[in-house]
């Protein structure tokens, strides 16, 4: 299964843009990139998912490189309801497993 | 539809002392999968299915058994307690490949 690495914890100013990386050097063909979030303890949040191109959605755009061995999650208007871990997953296809990492805390600055 | 259900919320067990935790959804997902989130970590995967009577084992199986008799549930059973089991559990259910998890609230459970 593929691994993925984050920035342990980001700062963003609220109202302005968070770009959130993630390297995934060893994703296979047939394997999505999906990011969650979690606020506190709560269950995880789906936010984006894609597969080769680039995804928009009412929360977020995921933008992967077209070597697909990194993408960015970008929150366009990052508000203080942002502030959150962020993980970045990478499924194996047939078994549709999520193994999540460490993430990024993102912390979003009023 | 309710979703993802995990039943209980919160438990207490003592050592030694076995129990099931519930996890139920009505979307009819195929797939579905049980997490424990230690504090200050991310989810680490204990056990998984990709259908009725389908499991195998995540990164963490160890003192954990599941069963997958229905499509709409998926119970985790702890057959003898340890305070190393102490953490807060997650069940996840996906309709198939390339689309979301949703998650269930968590049952938080401490083992004295």
């Amino acid at each position: 299964d593929a691994k993925t690495t984050q920035p342990p914890s980001m700062d963003c100013a609220e109202g302005r843009a968070a770009n959130l990386p993630c390297n995934h050097s060893t994703i296979s063909g047939n394997e999505y990139v999906y990011w969650y979030r979690q606020i506190h303890s709560q269950g995880p949040q789906y936010i984006i998912h894609g597969l080769k191109n680039n995804e928009t959605n009412e929360m977020a755009s995921l933008i992967i490189t077209e070597d697909r061995k990194s993408s960015t999650l970008i929150l366009p208007h990052a508000t203080l309801r942002d502030t959150a871990v962020y993980y970045c997953i990478v499924t194996f296809g047939a078994t549709n497993k999520l193994i999540f990492g460490t993430g990024t805390l993102l912390a979003v600055q009023p | 539809n309710a979703g993802v259900t995990q039943t209980p919320k919160f438990q207490v067990l003592k050592t030694g002392q076995s129990m099931t935790l519930q996890c139920a959804q009505d979307m009819n997902h195929e797939y579905m999968s049980w997490y424990r989130q230690d504090p200050g970590m991310g989810l680490r995967l204990i056990h998984y299915s990709v259908g009725a009577g389908i499991t195998d084992q995540g990164e963490v199986p160890n003192g954990y058994n599941v069963s997958r008799s229905t499509t709409e549930d998926f119970p985790l059973r702890l057959l003898s307690a340890a305070p190393s089991q102490t953490s807060v559990y997650f069940c996840a259910s996906i309709h198939r490949v390339g689309t979301e998890a949703f998650f269930g609230q968590g049952t938080r459970l401490t083992v004295v």
